[in-house]
């Protein structure tokens, strides 16, 4: 089986643009979660969502935001870009029970 | 709320010799958990998990992880290191009946030395 892919792997903005990431699961889970990681702040959850509904979230502002498409497939959007931004963006996919996550390569945004 | 200690950010050991990573959880019940490893510039790769059962849990590339309830611990272990285990290693919590919002520590750099 193929593995969770993310696109694109690399990003770079300027502050007040918005970006969309992407996240295709493992073929066969209905779970995708997001995480941001950054130098100063770590792994932090972003949001889940399984079978297109947000199941969780993070405590992040309204500038993120997510959706899942009925593939399963998760796109996350950042709008109104600031510096603080700038990291690694994780997705990860699970099963039905989403008792183990499966993560991809992630996206590297770069916010100048 | 769930959260997670590990106690070392950075750790430096000689080829060959054996490791200890500690990590400590806060979570009201059993927790699911896992150990990860990132190297650079790449997404997590699962070692292992702990959901129930045997305390004493094997995963991918000889690495092995205890729990201790009594101690709120998963500390990941492997008697031989080898210089490809360089990187950082991640212990997170997640709850049963959603461990799809997990929560991670801060990390542990490993460091071998020839």
């Amino acid at each position: 089986k193929a593995g969770v892919t993310q696109t694109p792997r690399y990003l770079i903005k300027t502050r007040g643009q918005q970006v969309t990431l992407s996240c295709s699961p493992i073929s066969g889970h209905r779970s995708v979660s997001w995480y941001q990681q950054t130098p100063g702040q770590g792994l932090q959850f972003l949001f889940e969502y399984f079978s297109e509904t947000q199941r969780n979230k993070g405590n992040f502002p309204g500038r993120f935001s997510g959706r899942q498409f009925s593939n399963s497939r998760s796109e996350m959007n950042v709008s109104t870009l600031e510096l603080g931004d700038s990291a690694l963006y994780l997705c990860a996919s699970g099963t039905k029970g989403q008792e183990t996550q499966y993560f991809g390569p992630g996206t590297r945004l770069l916010v100048l | 709320a769930q959260s997670v200690t590990q106690p070392d950010i950075h750790i430096t050991v000689s080829e060959g010799a054996s490791l200890e990573l500690r990590c400590n959880y806060s979570y009201g019940a059993t927790p699911y958990l896992f150990w990860y490893v990132q190297s650079p510039g790449q997404g997590l790769q699962l070692l292992l998990k702990y959901f129930s059962g045997d305390t004493l849990v094997q995963g991918i590339k000889g690495f092995e992880a205890e729990f201790k309830r009594s101690q709120s611990s998963f500390n990941l272990r492997k008697p031989s290191v080898h210089w490809s285990d360089a990187a950082e290693y991640f212990c997170a919590v997640g709850a049963p009946t959603n461990a799809g919002k997990s929560t991670f520590g801060d990390g542990t750099t490993l460091t071998v030395k020839p």
